[in-house]
């Protein structure tokens, strides 16, 4: 079966500096699908990222950036300096090709950005 | 355009009593999930529905909980006898395409049930 760890369970930073946040998968399938959600206080979970197992490039959306290493199974993502709204709890998921478990989330990391 | 919307947002009920959530999806979206999330077990994966067919409904808890879901759109979800234990928030979610696909899940803003 599926597994997501997020070592994580809190991380407090000052504004303006830099994050990552890891992610740590385990599965037997070899097609497969990794993604980000944010969930700020106010609840509802927010899609970041999706990446699929046969793309291990890098991505770089503004001040975040993923990081897919197959060799390692991780997907960590980094936010560069960091802003106050970037304070949220962050999930890691993944979904199995034809799995029948939806996504299976990780525990998540609360980020916490200090002013 | 709509996301995904969910009622009732807050839900208190008495041990015993039977409770239904109702979830609308992103309109064309095929694909729905039901999720749960407590602070002890984390997001949980309940019953995924294409369509109005659910494959496999062994994600949920015990037989107390049923879900169905009509025309290919709306979904409840049931809990009957309610227990203390079934205290969580229920989020639901939608995707175009279903499990296993490439395409990202769009989130309610959930149901946070209480129960007494």
């Amino acid at each position: 079966a599926q597994k997501v760890t997020q070592a994580q369970t809190e991380i407090s930073v000052v504004e303006k500096e830099d994050v990552t946040l890891d992610c740590v998968y385990e599965t037997r399938d070899t097609t497969y699908y990794l993604f980000w959600y944010k969930q700020p206080p106010s609840g509802e979970l927010v899609f970041l990222i999706r990446r699929n197992s046969f793309d291990e490039q890098n991505e770089i959306s503004g001040r975040y950036s993923w990081n897919f290493q197959k060799s390692t199974s991780s997907f960590n993502f980094t936010i560069t300096a960091s802003q106050v709204v970037d304070s949220a709890v962050y999930f890691c998921a993944l979904s199995e090709e034809g799995g029948a478990d939806g996504l299976t989330f990780g525990k998540g990391t609360h980020l916490i950005i200090q002013p | 355009g709509a996301g995904v919307s969910q009622s009732p947002s807050n839900k208190v009920t008495e041990k015993g009593k039977d409770v239904e959530l109702r979830c609308d999806p992103i309109s064309g979206h095929t694909a729905l999930y039901w999720y749960r999330q407590s602070l002890g077990q984390g997001l949980e994966f309940l019953i995924y529905f294409q369509g109005n067919s659910a494959p496999d409904k062994s994600g949920l808890p015990s037989d107390r909980f049923s879900a169905e879901r009509t025309g290919g759109s709306v979904s409840t979800l049931t809990i009957q006898r309610t227990q203390q234990e079934d205290s969580a928030v229920y989020l639901c979610a939608s995707s175009l395409e279903g499990l296993g696909s490439y395409n990202e899940q769009f989130f309610g803003p959930g149901t946070r049930l209480t129960v007494l």
